[in-house]
């Protein structure tokens, strides 16, 4: 199985809402990610987290707050966003760290801001 | 600091042969990466050269040539399904090696 899940496909939000984006991998990979894109630009690194522990956090504003429960879980609280934060967020991958030259991407949240 | 550049658009026939150039400047280098993705949907890896030389897979091929800092996807016998944007991707040679560095991209539009 190589599919990596995530939920749910599409979500609108107001500014003073909180919602969470989940991602969800049973490929045993101890890798996990999460990026923003925006259209017609490449992803965006905005989290990485290796064995269960945040190992990069890109500048990301404090109202994106991740969290890995587990080895095949992984989460992304939303709280207070911005309208320019209207994105698609992915969720990808991988063996471990040191392969993350080879991702596996789940299909994705289209979120939108209003 | 690391940057990778690639065509913005590339055009094709269906049945023709398409490259892909990338090329990067890095401090370190593992490696190149290769992604396609369609509209409205998720990166697809496709292939990876740590090493000098041409990887096959199928109807798609990446070649990577250290000394230049240069890489390629060639796509062979294009097919309509093909029309999707491209990404070379390096991983950082900084302190954050698990992180992905992408090109800009290329969007390869295949006509009839």
């Amino acid at each position: 199985d190589t599919e990596v899940t995530q939920t749910p496909k599409h979500l609108v939000m107001g500014m003073t809402n909180k919602k969470s984006l989940k991602c969800e991998q049973h490929m045993g990979h101890r890798a996990m990610y999460w990026y923003k894109q925006k259209a017609k630009k490449p992803p965006e690194l905005m989290f990485v987290y290796s064995y269960e522990k945040l190992s990069i956090n890109e500048s990301v504003p404090s109202r994106f707050s991740p969290e890995c429960p587990n080895s095949s879980l992984l989460n992304l609280h939303l709280h207070a966003l911005q309208p320019e934060d209207s994105a698609l967020y992915l969720c990808a991958s991988s063996q471990d760290g040191t392969n993350a030259w080879e991702q596996y991407f789940g299909p994705g949240t289209r979120l939108t801001v209003t | 600091g690391q940057s990778l550049e690639q065509p913005s658009e590339v055009t094709a026939v269906e049945g023709a042969i398409v490259q892909i150039n990338c090329t990067y400047q890095t401090s370190g280098f593992y490696g190149l990466s290769w992604y396609q993705q369609h509209d409205g949907g998720a990166p697809t890896f496709l292939s990876y050269n740590a090493l000098d030389g041409l990887e096959e897979t199928g109807r798609f091929s990446s070649f990577l040539s250290r000394s230049d800092s240069y890489g390629y996807l060639l796509l062979q016998e294009l097919q309509m399904k093909d029309s999707a944007s491209y990404f070379c991707a390096v991983r950082d040679s900084g302190g954050s090696s698990y992180k992905l560095i992408f090109g800009s991209g290329t969007r390869l539009l295949v006509r009839p």
